[in-house]
């Protein structure tokens, strides 16, 4: 049964870097049905999806993020990553990867990882 | 703000039908999907499509659309029930999510 797991630090300073990384096990990331996505949830607060990646490395991002946002995929690993720059208090938040239908439904999620802004 | 909205706030007795909407102009042109998260969880999918329910999701949950607005329907609510509800869709692009802002079930 194919599982996501996200990986990362759970503190990052302001003005610094956030990087996460998601693994994919029990399938293959290079499946053509699925993109592989981000989404986030400040403490409290609702759902943000942050963007996609397919397994070619095409992309899409949410456009309130687009300057800051950078997601990449390595097949051989079976991995997908999220870069975000330049981070303020705003970016704290429960990150989650997630499996991307071809029409748009996400329906299968990793458990998420807490990420605080903090020094 | 979101560009999906959703009432925060829904409370529907036990065993009784509740319905959750969703309004937004991207409803026009694609169905919602439908996300319960329960405390401390990831979201589940339990809606999507034209009232097409993941293999798990109870009998008890279907899903309609007209025009602008999308709704949940809950028929027999019980207390499992009781989560956060999230609407999405894509957005004029085609290409992004958006999110609504949830709306909050209670069971009585």
């Amino acid at each position: 049964q194919l599982q996501l797991q996200e990986s990362g630090p759970g503190l990052v300073k302001p003005s610094e870097t956030l990087s996460l990384t998601c693994t994919v096990s029990g399938g293959s990331i290079s499946n053509s049905n699925y993109y592989w996505t981000w989404i986030r949830q400040p403490p409290g607060k609702g759902l943000e999806w942050i963007g996609s990646i397919y397994y070619s490395g095409s992309t899409y991002y949410n456009p309130s993020l687009n300057s800051r946002v950078t997601i990449s995929v390595d097949t051989s690993r079976g991995q997908f990553s999220l870069t975000l720059t330049s981070v303020s208090a705003a970016d704290t938040a429960v990150y989650y990867c997630a499996r991307r239908r071809m029409d748009y439904y996400f329906d299968l999620w990793g458990r998420g990882t807490l990420v605080t802004v903090s020094s | 703000s979101s560009e999906l909205t959703q009432d925060p706030t829904v409370s529907v007795a036990l065993g009784q039908t509740v319905r959750i909407t969703c309004q937004g102009d991207y409803l026009r042109s694609y169905y919602a999907g439908w996300y319960q998260q329960k405390p401390g969880q990831a979201p589940v999918l339990v809606m999507f499509g034209h009232n097409n329910r993941p293999s798990g999701i109870p009998y008890r949950f279907s899903g309609s659309s007209s025009g602008n607005t999308a709704s949940l329907t809950i028929t027999g609510a019980q207390a499992e029930d009781e989560a956060d509800y999230y609407c999405a869709s894509r957005d004029s692009s085609g290409n992004r999510v958006v999110f609504g802002g949830g709306t909050k079930l209670t069971v009585l």
